[in-house]
């Protein structure tokens, strides 16, 4: 079964700190996203990868930071944690091929103090 | 304009009943539409992709409408576990990237 694993469920931070989500695929995905869910919002795309070393911007990358140095693993960097980047944060993957399909992790829930 | 709009709901419905959620598009473009289910503090997860032709997965039937820029969802027969927020995803350009999410129709099936 596919799988997308967020290390981190739930993770409480205060105002400043460098904060990292980590994610791993183990489908052999080229593409890997992270979103943030927000009510009200719906998702939105941080940032975007579609290959090892390579990334996107999405809608709202400010404050943000990716790395992608293993085809594998996608990792989310906040430089320095603010109180409105508490939310919701969702890595997905999917394959290049067949249906455009997007498998998520269960998501990481930061609240920033 | 959102580019895509759904109906928030929440829809509240007595099981057994059959319920109804459409969403609307922006971009004449699409190309590909997914139904997500979300369960509360849960991901999403892939419900059903929706096809031209409109297809059925045993009580759930997606229909797509281009010329009039909406897809359906259809659920007959609903069950207490079908309480859960759709999300409606349209993909405009089969983009790699460019995936829009509605914000979700939030249904409650009452027993």
């Amino acid at each position: 079964d596919v799988k997308v694993t967020q290390s981190s469920r739930y993770l409480v931070k205060r105002t400043g700190e460098k904060v990292f989500l980590e994610c791993v695929q183990d489908m052999d995905h080229e593409n890997m996203f992270w979103y943030r869910q927000d009510p009200g919002l719906g998702l939105r795309l941080i940032y975007f990868s579609y290959d090892v070393k390579m990334k996107e911007k999405g809608d709202i990358p400010e404050g943000y930071s990716v790395s992608r140095e293993k085809k594998e693993r996608f990792s989310l960097i906040l430089e320095s944690a603010s109180t409105n980047q508490t939310s919701m944060y969702l890595c997905a993957s999917r394959g290049v091929t067949g249906a455009n399909v997007l498998t998520f992790g269960a998501g990481s829930r930061l609240t920033v103090l | 304009r959102k580019e895509v709009e759904q109906d928030p709901g929440p829809f509240n419905v007595p099981e057994g009943a059959t319920v109804a959620f459409n969403c609307t598009y922006s971009n004449s473009a699409s190309q590909s539409f997914f139904w997500y289910r979300q369960d509360c503090r849960k991901e999403p997860k892939l419900l059903m992709s929706v096809y031209s032709s409109g297809n059925e997965d045993g009580r759930f039937t997606a229909q797509l409408n281009r010329a009039s820029q909406y897809i359906s969802l259809l659920i007959r027969d609903s069950k207490l576990s079908d309480s859960a927020t759709y999300l409606c995803v349209v993909n405009p350009y089969s983009s790699a990237s460019k995936i829009i999410f509605g914000s979700g129709t939030r249904l409650s099936i009452r027993p």
